[in-house]
């Protein structure tokens, strides 16, 4: 079936390194993509988003690359520090339509 | 401070026994959403509501029931009909029909004694 999932369940980054999270998308029809980060115990956050007329976003050292050619999210995290240690999501919502589908995950740990 | 109120934080229960989770919202948004996490898993819907007095199964709705008898309001109740309730639960709203993100609670830890 259709769904939302990431490339790798885990990544080890050196602190001060960048990060790249991958995620690949199976459903055409979706036109809005958001990463979430969760902290242990915690709800997700929001970090950034992207709408499919675009293919790449900046944030505060974020970056959302979308490649609707190969059905792919990325979420780059430029000098990855300590406090970026959590699981993140990429979800994905089809226009129109309230629900948001989600993928497994990739838990970042990052190495001081 | 504007947000999503989940409570508790941590639930404990019986088998048999049917619990509400508790979803509260300030942020005056039409749309309300349930989602259950299991260790290592992405988030799955459980239920969500587009405006007061309606709701519509998610994907995985069996076992579960829910109320929206005011917007500001969604509160969960895990029945004794839910086999495996044991489950990290998450309330969620947004503003509009898709395309803006979703703001969660802080979570609820439902553990089945």
């Amino acid at each position: 079936g259709e769904s939302v999932g990431l490339h790798l369940p885990t990544l080890s980054v050196q602190e001060g390194d960048n990060s790249i999270i991958n995620c690949a998308y199976s459903n055409s029809a979706s036109d809005y993509f958001i990463w979430y980060k969760q902290e242990s115990g915690k709800g997700p956050q929001f970090i950034i988003d992207i709408r499919s007329n675009m293919d790449k976003r900046q944030g505060q050292r974020v970056t959302v690359l979308l490649n609707k050619t190969v059905k792919h999210l990325s979420l780059q995290i430029a000098a990855t520090q300590p406090g970026d240690s959590a699981v993140y999501f990429c979800a994905e919502n089809i226009a129109n339509d309230y629900k948001l589908s989600f993928g497994a995950g990739t838990t970042v740990t990052v190495r001081a | 401070d504007g947000g999503i109120t989940q409570s508790p934080k941590y639930l404990f229960r019986k088998e048999g026994q049917n619990v509400t989770l508790s979803c509260e919202q300030n942020l005056n948004h039409d749309a309300m959403y349930w989602y259950r996490q299991d260790p290592g898993q992405g988030l799955r819907l459980i239920y969500y509501s587009q405006i007061v007095n309606d709701f519509q199964k998610g994907d995985i709705a069996e076992g579960y029931s829910v109320s929206r008898e005011k917007k500001e309001s969604f509160p969960l109740t895990v029945t004794s009909a839910q086999k495996n309730p044991t489950a990290f639960y998450l309330c969620a709203s947004s503003t509009d029909r898709g395309g803006t993100e979703a703001f969660f609670g802080q979570g609820t830890r439902l553990t089945v004694v």
